[in-house]
């Protein structure tokens, strides 16, 4: 499996937006890039998941780099509920529904 | 529609005994994971059931199993309790099996302890 690097905190404040980074350079071709979040207390959420074109959804944006050996989700405008894990998951094409979840990264959000 | 559930949310066991976790899927999801989370080891992923067949298993040792109904529905067992297995054990249900081009939904948890 295909392994991701990502910075073990982050901080934002309330209402700025919020560039998540991921690094997989032994990314393939056929590996989909996924994000899922988990809140305190909670179990993981799902964000949002692309493989090679930037997505967006209402809860956040992905932006894949070109070459694919990097990603970033954006939160356009941080909240307070945003504090969270980030974890930036590949999932081969065929894979089955096995996450591997790295260390992520912890989001704090200041008022 | 109404999220994954999971049955109990908190449990008290002591070594040597046997639990049994059960997690109900979002309706209509055919694809039941489970994870263990602690915080040494962080998630890791224990088995997925689809269609009452397990798909895929973790690295964890024979005492830890699971099964899925013809309703999706899905239970896990984890017999001889040890003090390690003391964790928040997560499931997670999809309508595929196809992890790439899909999301999971997951559920709150179950937190285990064993004394």
């Amino acid at each position: 499996d295909a392994k991701t690097t990502q910075p073990n905190s982050m901080e934002s404040n309330e209402e700025e937006p919020v560039h998540l980074p991921c690094n997989h350079s032994t990314i393939s071709g056929t590996d989909y890039i996924h994000w899922y979040r988990q809140l305190p207390s909670q179990g993981p959420e799902y964000v949002i998941h692309g493989l090679t074109s930037n997505v967006n959804n209402r809860m956040a944006s992905l932006a894949i780099a070109e070459d694919r050996k990097s990603s970033t989700l954006i939160l356009h405008r941080a909240t307070l509920r945003d504090a969270a894990v980030y974890y930036c998951i590949l999932i081969a094409r065929g894979a089955t529904n096995k996450l591997i979840f790295g260390t992520g990264t912890l989001l704090a959000v200041q008022p | 529609k109404a999220g994954v559930t999971q049955t109990p949310r908190y449990l008290i066991k002591t070594r040597g005994q046997q639990v049994t976790l059960s997690c109900s899927p979002i309706s209509g999801h055919r694809s039941v994971s489970w994870y263990q989370q602690t915080p040494g080891q962080g998630l890791q992923f224990l088995f997925e059931y689809f269609s009452e067949t397990q798909r895929n298993k973790g690295n964890f040792p024979g005492r830890f199993s699971g099964r899925q109904f013809s309703n999706s529905r899905s239970e896990m067992n984890v017999s001889t309790l040890e003090l390690g297995d003391s964790a928040l054990y997560l499931c997670a249900s999809s309508p595929r099996t196809s992890g790439a081009n899909n999301e999971q939904f997951f559920g709150p948890g179950t937190r285990l302890t064993v004394l």
